[in-house]
């Protein structure tokens, strides 16, 4: 069984600066899908961004971007001129890129998350 | 508005009693599922259903019962709950049943079991 683990409870940034949060995983697998969610007080998971496996190129959107380490099995975001807004619950998420019907292709792994605190 | 639905955003109920939590989706996608977000925890998939046949059911209690009517709807029937079963329950839909492009949520219904 896959597991995702965030190593970081609770992170604080100041506004304007950099932040990386970290994300390790476990499979055996060859080709997934990797996510990070923010949820704010609103409650919403919201997309922040998707790595397909197989590509090597680290994805990138707007100030977000993560560094995909395949070997070593870590996935990190990092968070540009940090703004107010993106104070939230951070979460990565797994999923594996089986075609098969039905069963655990369906399902989204998470980790505990991390608060990220931005600081005025 | 983010494309998923869910009501009601708060419920408290007692361990007697019945209740319902409905989802609604109207962006075209064909897999619907449910989650369950306690804190300190990661969130646990409860639910999966694709082209409205549960395809997943993750060895939750038969307190929790699921219906997928239609493509668009979700509920998930509640009876006979216990205190354990507080939290945030989470609705989401895919394009596909691979998931590829992530889950669109919903904003959850918090639920007290009094």
């Amino acid at each position: 069984a896959q597991t995702v683990t965030q190593s970081q409870p609770e992170m604080s940034v100041q506004e304007a600066e950099t932040v990386t949060l970290s994300c390790t995983y476990d499979t055996s697998e060859s080709d997934y899908y990797l996510f990070w969610y923010k949820q704010p007080p609103s409650r919403q998971m919201i997309l922040v961004i998707r790595q397909e496996a197989y590509k090597q190129q680290n994805a990138t959107e707007n100030r977000f971007s993560v560094n995909f380490q395949k070997a070593a099995k870590s996935f990190s975001l990092k968070i540009s001129d940090s703004q107010l807004g993106d104070a939230a619950m951070y979460f990565c998420a797994y999923r594996t890129r089986g075609l098969n019907s039905g069963g655990s292709n369906y399902k989204l792994t998470f980790g505990k998350g991390t608060l990220l605190t931005v600081n005025p | 508005e983010t494309g998923v639905t869910q009501t009601p955003r708060h419920l408290v109920m007692g361990m007697t009693n019945k209740k319902s939590l409905k989802c609604e989706q109207h962006l075209g996608h064909n897999a619907m599922y449910w989650y369950k977000q306690s804190a300190k925890k990661p969130l646990e998939l409860m639910f999966v259903y694709s082209l409205e046949e549960r395809v997943e059911n993750n060895s939750v209690p038969s307190r929790f019962s699921p219906e997928c009517p239609n493509s668009s709807h979700l509920f998930l029937h509640l009876h006979t709950l216990q205190p354990e079963d507080s939290a945030l329950y989470l609705c989401a839909s895919s394009q596909d049943g691979t998931g590829a492009n992530g889950y669109t949520f919903g904003s959850g219904t918090r639920l007290t079991v009094v």
